[in-house]
């Protein structure tokens, strides 16, 4: 346990509905990353905070992706009217302040659009 | 896209071999690290190696990086059944994105 926990862990949906995903970082982490995997594949970059604040965005992020940190806690990662192509793995790390070291990352939230 | 790209892509080995990894990537980087992912769980940090280091030990794990070259290897040495697992590579650059490489499977056989 890395102290990194996402929820849920597993999401089934039909295409076209919304889903919400949930990252509780590490306490003390003022980093917080999303990341997408597909099968095979390596985690692609989706978005980081720094604190409440989102520094940086992947091309990956379409319009219908969002990610929030309102308290610089806990991070929401939204997506609308999901595709099939949605289907993946999505993973949340966090790093803590002034390091350029490991990220933890939690057991993810595997996604599956029918 | 994906800044690095592991070699070979799967490894099956003895138990008891080393095994070895390569990361090749394209940009400048402050550090290296590499993460393990066993299936369906959540990457694990192994190791970090910085840019001005060229290799670094950790218990059964030896890291090399050659920046003029580009590229990192990974040795696992005397290999057990539950290292069985996805290495992945992790290139950090100057402005701290995290960017991760395809990975190289390894299945260690009993």
């Amino acid at each position: 346990d890395t102290g990194v926990s996402q929820d849920p862990r597993h999401k089934i949906t039909k295409r076209g509905q919304n889903v919400t995903f949930r990252c509780d970082p590490i306490s003390e982490h003022n980093r917080l990353y999303w990341y997408r995997q597909t099968l095979g594949q390596g985690p692609e970059f989706l978005t980081y905070f720094q604190n409440e604040a989102q520094l940086e965005k992947s091309r990956l992020l379409s319009d219908r992706f969002s990610a929030e940190r309102p308290k610089g806690s806990f991070s929401t990662l939204e997506i609308q009217r999901t595709e099939q192509g949605d289907s993946a793995m999505y993973l949340c790390a966090s790093l803590g302040q002034g390091k350029t070291g490991e990220l933890f990352f939690g057991e993810g939230s595997r996604l599956t659009v029918l | 896209s994906q800044q690095g790209e592991e070699d070979p892509q799967a490894l099956s080995i003895q138990e008891g071999e080393n095994a070895t990894m390569n990361c090749s990537y394209k940009t400048s980087i402050n550090n290296l690290q590499w993460y393990r992912q066993n299936s369906g769980r959540g990457l694990v940090h192994l190791i970090l190696i910085r840019s001005n280091e060229r290799e670094k030990h950790s218990g059964r794990l030896r890291v090399t990086l050659d920046t003029s070259k580009k590229s990192s290897s990974l040795l696992i040495t005397a290999s057990r059944a539950a290292d069985t697992a996805s290495y992945f590579c992790a290139t950090v650059n100057p402005t701290s994105e995290l960017s991760f490489g395809a990975g190289t499977t390894v299945t260690v056989r009993a």
